[in-house]
């Protein structure tokens, strides 16, 4: 299985404040097609998860554009360029190269 | 607009079975592979299960291959998880994912499956 590493598990930030969450893969998530196949979602406290990027790069529809992805390798990293109050909850990471889809462990994002 | 709403959670004695339902509107329910994802109480997201576009390809994690069956009715925009011998451990929200390309773009709100004796 491919194990997703996830850092840290708990990040508290002041409003305003940029924010940064990391996903480590144990194997490369290039697909032959030439797409990555990683992706965020956040769930907000009593919600069910909703995608942030997609293809570890590609912001969904709707999501405001503080948020962005990137990817050095298989390393990813989710970063919110100012963190609103809105954005608390778990953030979560998730390979979908390979069944099993595996997540990472989960991010709580608390304001301060 | 694109709809998912799970149903037939609730509490089953050790050993017992569940059938899940999920139901899809607002999109063409035949041409994406649908997923199931759960979360046991205060903990992160496992992935479950997957359908192809028709059913003819299904796919599941380690605890749930040979326990649980998934399918689905693309006549009634319905994806089903046929649970049995559950165990404890199975405790969780269950929530039934589209797939879009690799990540899933609509999840349900989630149905909660309980066992305990």
């Amino acid at each position: 299985d491919i194990v997703v590493t996830q850092s840290p598990l708990s990040l508290t930030v002041t409003p305003g404040e940029p924010a940064s969450i990391s996903c480590r893969s144990s194997r490369s998530l290039l697909h032959s097609n030439g797409k990555l196949f990683f992706a965020w979602y956040r769930q907000k406290p009593g919600h069910s998860p909703q995608v942030l990027i997609y293809l570890g790069s590609n912001r969904a529809s709707g999501v405001p554009d503080r948020f962005s992805g990137s990817v050095s390798g298989t390393e990813f990293t989710l970063k919110i360029s100012r963190v609103e109050a809105e954005d608390v909850g778990f953030y979560y990471c998730m390979q979908a190269l390979q069944t099993p889809y595996t997540f990472g462990q989960g991010t709580k994002l608390e304001i301060k | 607009e694109v709809h998912l709403v799970e149903s037939g959670g609730g509490v089953v004695r050790p050993g017992g079975s569940l059938r899940l339902s999920c139901a899809a509107s607002g999109f063409s329910f035949d041409n994406y592979w649908m997923h199931w994802v759960r979360q046991a109480p205060g903990k992160g997201l496992v992935w479950v299960s997957r359908s192809n576009e028709d059913g003819s390809f299904t796919d599941y994690a380690d605890f749930a291959r040979g326990r649980f069956t998934i399918s689905r009715d693309n006549a009634e925009s319905t994806l089903y998880l046929q649970m049995s011998n559950l165990r404890a451990d199975d405790t969780a929200v269950y929530y039934c994912g589209r797939d879009l390309s690799g990540e899933f773009d609509f999840w349900g709100q989630g149905t909660l499956v309980t066992v305990s004796s």
